[in-house]
């Protein structure tokens, strides 16, 4: 059973500040699979990132993802008040879905 | 754009049957290169999938929950359905159902509705 992993659980940064979050899986799994989604209060998750770096329709080019190694990584460059949220990665493997457990990007 | 909404009960007693409905608008459920999921939501924020269903009626369930879980699809009226078994307070969420595109090279959630909250409670 596939485990994704984020870190860190909480990320208390300023308006304007890079945010750095990451998710390790417990197995290796394809880049092509893992999306990434962000989600507010009392909504639902908004596709962010698909592929692993590839932007949503819609997305602010503030929003970027990567990977190395086995490892993702979801930046956002500079952060805007409306960026303050939970973001999760979720990936697809062979016949089930998987969601990571969340980083709470809130204002310091 | 697509939209999705769920609608249900709200509230179930233990033991009973969780039933819950996605209406489609704006998007044929029988286009093909979609899948048409369901996803909860935990109380301690946790996102879990419990499965999906193609237009044709072919199901893919979460094997933690295989055991208890029916989806089923009614082109016709362009919705899909969710029956969870022998539900107990665990079960208590908010339920999303959400569109998949999916295709060899890449899949994502696109469309989600807003969420149905049910609680079990007697």
């Amino acid at each position: 059973e596939l485990v994704l992993t984020q870190s860190p659980g909480t990320l208390s940064l300023s308006p304007g500040e890079r945010a750095t979050l990451s998710c390790s899986p417990s197995h290796t799994v394809s880049n092509n699979f893992l999306a990434w989604y962000q989600q507010k209060p009392g909504q639902a998750p908004r596709l962010l990132i698909f592929r692993a770096s590839t932007r949503a329709t819609g997305i602010p080019d503030r929003f970027s993802g990567s990977w190395s190694g086995t490892d993702f990584t979801l930046t956002i460059s500079r952060l805007e008040p409306e960026d303050f949220a939970v973001y999760y990665c979720q990936q697809f493997d062979s016949s089930s879905v998987t969601f990571g457990g969340g980083t709470k990007v809130e204002i310091k | 754009q697509v939209q999705l909404q769920e609608s249900g009960p709200g509230l179930v007693k233990p033991s009973q049957t969780l039933s819950l409905t996605c209406t489609v608008s704006s998007g044929s459920i029988n286009s093909g290169g979609f899948h048409w999921n369901w996803i909860r939501q935990l109380p301690g924020g946790g996102l879990e999938w419990i499965g999906s269903v193609y237009y044709t009626g072919s199901t893919f369930y979460n094997p933690s929950l295989e055991s208890r879980v029916t989806i089923s699809v009614d082109v016709s009226e362009n919705r899909f359905f969710l029956e969870l078994t022998s539900v107990t307070a665990a079960d208590t969420a908010v339920y999303y159902c959400a569109r998949e595109f999916y295709s060899s090279w890449y899949r994502y959630f696109d469309f989600w509705g807003q969420g149905t909250l049910l609680t079990v409670s007697s």
